[in-house]
C-alpha cells in the first residue's frame, strides 16, 4: 500500500519567514496530493492539493511543488504570520475521490511573533 | 462549497455504552464516506471506508463488531462505537466524497469513554 513520509514533524520560524515542509510517497498510482491545515480540536481543512499532471500550483502565500519522477511533493508558505499556526498534513491517493486518502505523519508549525 | 455536518462534536460517556456519531453531507451525494480514528498529535488513522448502501471495509485491526458503520442514505453515515472502554477515547473524523466533489472533512468528534 501507499506509504507517505513527511518532514520535518516540527517546525519553528519567524513572523515573514518562509516555511517548507517535504512529503515522499511510495504508490506510483498515487495521482492526487492534497495538504491540510489541521488547528487544535478541529477537522482537517483543505488548503491546497495538487495532481499529477502539474509541477507547480500557488495560491497566494502557499505554493505546492511536485516532483512525480521523485515521488516527492512540498509546501512552501511564504510571508508567515501567527495564524499560519497549526498541524499540516500532507496526503496521497489515486484519484481526487473515492479512494482513501493516505496521510503523513504531520508537521508541526510554530510561527513566532 | 461542500459541506460534511459531523455531530455530537465531543461526547463523554460511561465504559461499556456504546455511542453514535452522525456525518452528514448538507449540499452534496457522498457516495463515499471514510471514518478516521485520530490520538493526539498523531496523524488520521483510517478505520474503514463505506459506500452508500454497501457494507464498509474495514482497515486491518479495526474490529467491526465494536466500530458499526452505517451507510444506508447518500447523505448520512454513522459510526457507533459499541461497549466502548476508555481506549476507545480519541477524536473520531468522517470525510466524504461525491461525484465531482473532493474530500470534505467533518470537524470531528471528541470522545472521552469514563
Amino acid at each position: 500500500g501507499e506509504n507517505v513520509e513527511q518532514h520535518p514533524s516540527t517546525l519553528s520560524v519567524q513572523e515573514g519567514d518562509s516555511a517548507v515542509i517535504k512529503c515522499t510517497y511510495s504508490d506510483s498510482a498515487s495521482n492526487y496530493f492534497p495538504w491540510y491545515k489541521q488547528e487544535l480540536g478541529k477537522g482537517p481543512q483543505l488548503i491546497i492539493d495538487i495532481r499529477s499532471n502539474v509541477g507547480e500550483k500557488k495560491d497566494q502565500r502557499i505554493a505546492v511543488t511536485l516532483n512525480k519522477t521523485a515521488k516527492h511533493f512540498s509546501l512552501h508558505i511564504t510571508e508567515t504570520q501567527p495564524e499560519d499556526s497549526a498541524v499540516y498534513f500532507c496526503a496521497a491517493s489515486p484519484s481526487n475521490s473515492g479512494y482513501a486518502l493516505n496521510f503523513g505523519k504531520g508537521t508541526s508549525l510554530l510561527v513566532t511573533p | 462549497g461542500a459541506v460534511v455536518s459531523q455531530h455530537p462534536s465531543w461526547v463523554i460517556c460511561k465504559s461499556g455504552t456504546s455511542v453514535k456519531i452522525e456525518c452528514r453531507s448538507l449540499d452534496f451525494q457522498a457516495t463515499t464516506m471514510f471514518w478516521y480514528r485520530q490520538f493526539p498529535k498523531q496523524s488520521l488513522m483510517l478505520m474503514a471506508t463505506s459506500n452508500e448502501g454497501s457494507k464498509a471495509t474495514y482497515e486491518q485491526g479495526v474490529e467491526k463488531d465494536k466500530f458499526l458503520i452505517n451507510h444506508a442514505s447518500l447523505t448520512l453515515s454513522t459510526l457507533t462505537v459499541t461497549s466502548a472502554h476508555p481506549e476507545d477515547s480519541s477524536f473520531y473524523i468522517c470525510s466524504a466524497t461525491g461525484t465531482g466533489i473532493g474530500y470534505t472533512f467533518g470537524s470531528g468528534t471528541r470522545l472521552t469513554v469514563v
